[in-house]
């Protein structure tokens, strides 16, 4: 079963505008990672939180972490067309299998 | 660099013939290896795991099977295909060549028609 739950399910916005996604999960995790994916692709790895870690930065990304609500953030800041794609949080917990969620699709306007 | 093909790209098949989808990993050794599938607008399914030659595991009951031959070469198998089994196939891998066991990195993947 998933075990993460993003939100929204879809977002649109114009170019320059920031965008932010969530997600949610049930049981305690080691670490949280978020993907993008571009229609019929692959997904790409963005970036990983630890457990331990509230915030990190990687460029126009941003993501944060609260352990104690089971939730996590990602904004991306001054959005690009580029941008546009589906993005989906990831979680582990003691194992090498990750647990993806089911996907924010964004929509960026030029 | 790491590089993982997925081969093919599409693949229409009809109900009752058999599959065989092929992921192969470059420029690392002893991957960790998965193949998720992906329904329409959906997350991600993983169905098998594979942490060496010859070691699969299988995460859901279904149609498919997948073997691991080599050490970098990971396969997904059905010998009588279902209408259900229609779907995206994503291959991925992890290891210490890449951001460590926790990252994965993912093929083009294989979208699946069954008709």
């Amino acid at each position: 079963s998933q075990q993460g739950e993003e939100d929204p399910q879809a977002l649109s916005i114009q170019e320059g505008e920031n965008a932010t996604m969530n997600c949610s999960y049930k049981t305690s995790i080691n670490n949280l990672q978020w993907y993008r994916q571009n229609s019929g692709r692959g997904l790409v790895h963005l970036i990983l939180i630890r457990s331990n870690e509230r915030e990190k930065h990687s460029g126009r990304l941003r993501v944060t972490l609260d352990t104690s609500k089971k939730s996590s953030s990602l904004l991306i800041t001054a959005s690009r067309a580029a941008d546009t794609a589906s993005y989906f949080c990831a979680t582990s917990h003691n194992t090498d299998k990750l647990i993806f969620g089911t996907g924010t699709r964004l929509q960026v306007f030029p | 660099s790491q590089t993982i093909h997925q081969w093919p790209a599409t693949l229409v098949q009809p109900v009752g013939s058999p599959l065989s989808l092929e992921c192969t990993v470059e420029g690392t050794s002893n991957p960790n290896l998965y193949w998720y599938r992906q329904a329409a607008g959906r997350g991600l399914q993983l169905l098998f795991y594979s942490v060496g030659i010859g070691q699969i595991s299988s995460e859901v009951p279904q149609n498919l099977s997948a073997s691991r031959p080599q050490d970098r070469q990971f396969i997904l198998s059905s010998k009588k295909l279902l209408l259900s089994d229609s779907g995206f196939y994503l291959c991925a891998w992890a290891g210490t060549s890449g951001g460590g066991w926790e990252t994965q990195y993912f093929g083009a993947g294989t979208r699946l028609s069954v008709l």
